[in-house]
């Protein structure tokens, strides 16, 4: 185990509605990761916070945001659903010497 | 901007070796392997911070020349363990982690 915890594990959502999946953190890591994996791809990044500030972002639209709290854990928000955002959002976080710490993962299926 | 993963998928039977590779186009400022079971996270293997760095854990070494932008990762005596996806990452400015598409390996008995 990786002490990164994901919520929901699972969700159905349709075209049009928007979505929020959380993401706590290891104890200690200041830096968190968001990345999307379609099936049989690899993960695209989406963006990093650190220290509750956005960090870096990969090509998404903003209709995908975050939040970064005091306590580092994480919000992931899509809204407008697609069918295409169809994946496992990963969320992951990562210490001083760089190594991601990934969680279980948040499959979302858009309808 | 995504790093180039060869090959797509390799099978081994127990005690082979393969090599994955991982190119980027883009100076690097790091290359992280992972490796990902069917239906979990991926887990960390290695980094490679630094240009010509090797590393090693237990049978499985990776390489990373700075200046051809490349890194390979190095499984010996393969076990059925080894199965899963393998993931090249790679950083450019230390915040902007990408993954190649993936390496899919097969050990079988």
């Amino acid at each position: 185990e990786t002490g990164v915890t994901q919520s929901p594990t699972h969700l159905i959502k349709t075209r049009g509605q928007q979505v929020t999946l959380r993401c706590s953190s290891q104890s200690g890591h200041n830096t968190v990761s968001w990345y999307q994996q379609a099936l049989g791809q690899g993960p695209q990044f989406i963006f990093q916070y650190y220290r509750e500030e956005e960090n870096g972002r990969g090509n998404f639209p903003p209709r995908f945001s975050g939040l970064q709290f005091p306590n580092y854990s994480s919000e992931l928000n899509v809204n407008a659903l697609e069918l295409d955002d169809s994946a496992l959002y990963l969320c992951a976080s990562s210490s001083m010497t760089g190594e991601l710490f990934f969680g279980e993962g948040s499959r979302l299926t858009v309808l | 901007q995504q790093p180039v993963q060869s090959p797509q998928a390799v099978i081994l039977r127990e005690g082979e070796d393969a090599v994955i590779n991982c190119s980027s186009s883009k100076a690097l400022y790091s290359v992280h392997w992972y490796r990902q079971k069917h239906g979990e996270a991926p887990v960390f293997l290695m980094i490679l911070l630094k240009g010509g760095e090797q590393k090693g854990h237990e049978k499985i070494s990776a390489s990373f020349n700075e200046k051809k932008q490349q890194s390979s990762l190095y499984l010996t005596a393969s076990q059925l363990s080894y199965s899963g996806t393998y993931f090249c990452g790679t950083e450019r400015m230390g915040n902007d982690m990408r993954f190649g598409a993936g390496t899919r390996l097969t050990v079988k008995p």
